[in-house]
């Protein structure tokens, strides 16, 4: 029961250039989406995050978009730095009815200097 | 930055003996997650707390794993009898609100059942 999927397990990139990781969804109850980034042995750190009424939302150099018809929403980190190497996880929770997040299968980026 | 906090940071067992994994979560929140990622693999939810009693859990979290807060800090998941398959890393969780809100992680517990 893959809810949320990440369908790249991983993405190289120069550095410099723009990262983007996708992730999909099958659940159309799902309004609040979170991405997070993981370092080996690490706890997953909170990158960024959009709701439903939204399309899109900036941090930064982080970016998120959210297309709600496609059931699709995607990252973007510009310019890459080797630093942002790590493993980047989409999940997605339903604001009623649900105590839980679910998280998508990770794409691990890796950004080449 | 306040931070949720998890002890050990790795435990090893023997298959069939408890073990019990400790977590501190940020003070003013009021739900509480346990999940855990087997290596290579996505985070799975085991399961959430809020009010002093289980929220919601998943298919995993059967009837030898429980979770407690016996304190107000605290936050504690036991595996009565462990198997094999137990082994993961297991991440603590916590937020202010459910809904539209973040979850803060520990560093996670690495399990390993011999």
């Amino acid at each position: 029961d893959q809810q949320v999927k990440q369908n790249s397990p991983s993405l190289s990139v120069q550095e410099g250039r723009i990262s983007i990781l996708n992730c999909d969804y099958t659940n159309s109850m799902f309004d609040y989406f979170l991405w997070y980034k993981k370092y080996p042995a690490e706890g997953p750190t909170f990158l960024i995050s959009i709701s439903s009424i939204k399309d899109k939302n900036e941090d930064g150099r982080f970016t998120v978009f959210l297309n709600k018809s496609a059931k699709h929403l995607s990252l973007h980190i510009v310019p890459s730095q080797p630093g942002d190497s790590a493993v980047y996880f989409c999940a997605a929770s339903a604001a009623s009815g649900t105590y839980k997040y679910i998280f998508g299968t990770g794409t691990r980026l890796k950004v080449l200097a | 930055e306040p931070e949720v906090t998890q002890t050990p940071s790795h435990q090893v067992t023997q298959m069939g003996q408890e073990v019990i994994l400790r977590c501190v979560p940020i003070s003013n929140h009021l739900y509480f997650y346990w999940y855990r990622q087997i290596l290579g693999q996505k985070v799975e939810f085991l399961v959430s707390f809020y009010n002093n009693e289980i929220s919601e859990k998943s298919e995993i979290f059967d009837d030898q794993f429980s979770v407690e807060r016996p304190d107000g800090s605290n936050f504690t998941l036991k595996i009565r009898s462990t198997k094999l398959e137990d082994s993961a890393m297991y991440f603590c969780a916590s937020s202010p609100q459910v809904v539209g809100e973040k979850l803060f992680f520990g560093s996670g517990t690495q399990l390993s059942v011999l």
